[in-house]
């Protein structure tokens, strides 16, 4: 069966501190993995990873992917109280059109 | 350009009654998938629309449904409503079917409609 698994499911730190969210996948036929942010409303597109090893940045977050242990991990440097959210991982498989959702890992930056 | 949206943004409804929500796609989006999340299952996919054809349905009973329509708008409907229906259903539209590399591919969320049943 096709699973997504993410860890920690929640999270508390401090203004400041370094996260380190944690995607692991079974999946057959992976074409994709992606990260989305959730915070009130709907997800929103941090970053697609396709190739293992290559590290992926938007500002404070990066992404990197390792297809031969099948995980990925997002990193969050120095967060700040508005990084506060939900954190969804996804993966693609090479058939359909159906992404595999973890269950997310909720993320509170505290002041 | 507008995002994905979709109406109403909440809704209670209950229990044996049925109910239709909607969603409108990125403009030039053709696909458009559905999903549930609650908080103990996470998102699941229920269907995936393109080109008014369903091409992929996930793991739910038949009282869930849905069509496109050629504007490429989308709706769901779920029949006699249970509890357990209550969620956040989201709606995901992409520029294209899967078969084609990169970012054309990722999908793109509504804000969502929130459904309680009571």
């Amino acid at each position: 069966e096709d699973k997504v698994v993410q860890s920690p499911l929640s999270l508390v730190v401090h203004e400041g501190d370094t996260v380190t969210l944690n995607c692991s996948y079974e999946v057959t036929n992976f074409r994709s993995l992606l990260w989305y942010k959730q915070e009130k409303k709907a997800p929103t597109f941090l970053f697609m990873l396709t190739s293992s090893g290559i590290e992926k940045k938007s500002g404070r977050l990066s992404s990197i992917l390792d297809k031969k242990e099948l995980f990925s991990i997002l990193n969050i440097t120095a967060t700040q109280t508005g990084d506060s959210a939900i954190y969804l991982c996804a993966v693609a498989p090479n058939t359909g059109n159906q992404f595999y959702f973890g269950t997310g890992t909720s993320l509170t930056v505290i002041p | 350009k507008a995002g994905v949206t979709q109406t109403p943004r909440y809704l209670i409804k209950t229990r044996g009654q049925q109910v239709t929500l909607s969603c409108s796609p990125i403009s030039g989006h053709r696909s458009v998938s559905w999903y549930q999340q609650t908080p103990g299952q996470g998102l699941q996919f229920l269907f995936e629309y393109f080109s008014e054809t369903q091409r992929n349905k996930g793991n739910f009973p038949g009282r869930f449904s849905g069509r496109q329509f050629s504007n490429s708008r989308s709706e769901m409907n779920v029949s006699t409503l249970e509890l357990g229906d209550s969620a956040l259903y989201l709606c995901a539209s992409s520029l294209i079917a899967r078969g084609v590399w990169g970012s054309q591919e990722t999908q793109y969320f509504g804000p969502g409609t929130r459904l309680l049943v009571l």
